[in-house]
């Protein structure tokens, strides 16, 4: 099946950095891109959403932007914080449901 | 967290030996799915229904079965024929298809020696 990518596989910043992660996905059926975050042992838990329809939105410190003609969107995160440390998933979801390999991100006191 | 609910939470069984693994949701969704995660690796699909009385194969159905009699409830059954069944297994539903928010079980780890 047609899968998505996602990178950087680990991500390390200091706390109140930036950091980005990015997916990229074939499916052009695709119109749903959600992002997960996963602490050890837990559930992933959906943190922010976008439509094909939209191409950025915001919540707080997080924002995601997708671009449907190259098939990548991204995940930011301003002002790390170390809780923000967990592994975050991206997903295309449509025809197929498909998610990215994931990301671990590390937020150094 | 409530609401999507997974037991039991560790399971071990002895190769040869099929094993279900429970899903719950008091949601009242429509669709259910369910996963498996694999360290380093992103979430596969193994099946996933839209409606009571079906469903359909994900990407790795091989090994597996499930059954959906009930809305609330859509058990995953890994038989002797799953060639690896060690693994993390997360179950999911959805109001709708697959363009609408997933909400996660807390998930089984299934060791199989």
């Amino acid at each position: 099946g047609e899968n998505v990518e996602q990178h950087p596989s680990t991500l390390s910043v200091q706390e109140g950095d930036s950091a980005v992660i990015k997916c990229t996905y074939s499916d052009s059926a695709s119109n749903y891109f959600p992002w997960y975050k996963q602490e050890l042992g837990k559930r992933p838990q959906l943190i922010i959403d976008i439509r094909s329809n939209v191409g950025e939105k915001k919540d707080q410190r997080i924002a995601v932007t997708l671009n449907k003609t190259a098939k990548h969107f991204s995940l930011h995160i301003t002002e790390t914080q170390p809780e923000d440390s967990a592994v975050y998933f991206c997903a295309a979801l449509g025809n197929d449901m498909r998610f990215g390999a994931g990301t671990r991100l590390t937020v150094k006191p | 967290d409530g609401g999507i609910t997974q037991s039991p939470k560790y399971l071990f069984r002895k190769e040869g030996q099929n094993v279900t693994l429970s899903c719950e949701q008091n949601l009242n969704h429509d669709a259910m799915y369910w996963y498996r995660q694999d360290p380093g690796q992103g979430l596969r699909l193994i099946y996933y229904s839209q409606i009571v009385n079906d469903f359909q194969k994900g990407d790795i159905a091989e090994g597996y079965s499930v059954s959906r009699e009930k809305k609330e409830s859509f058990p995953l059954t890994v038989t002797s024929a799953q060639k690896n069944p060690t693994a993390f297994y997360l179950c999911a539903s959805s109001m709708g298809g697959a363009s609408y928010e997933q909400y996660f079980g807390p998930g089984t780890r299934l060791t199989v020696t």
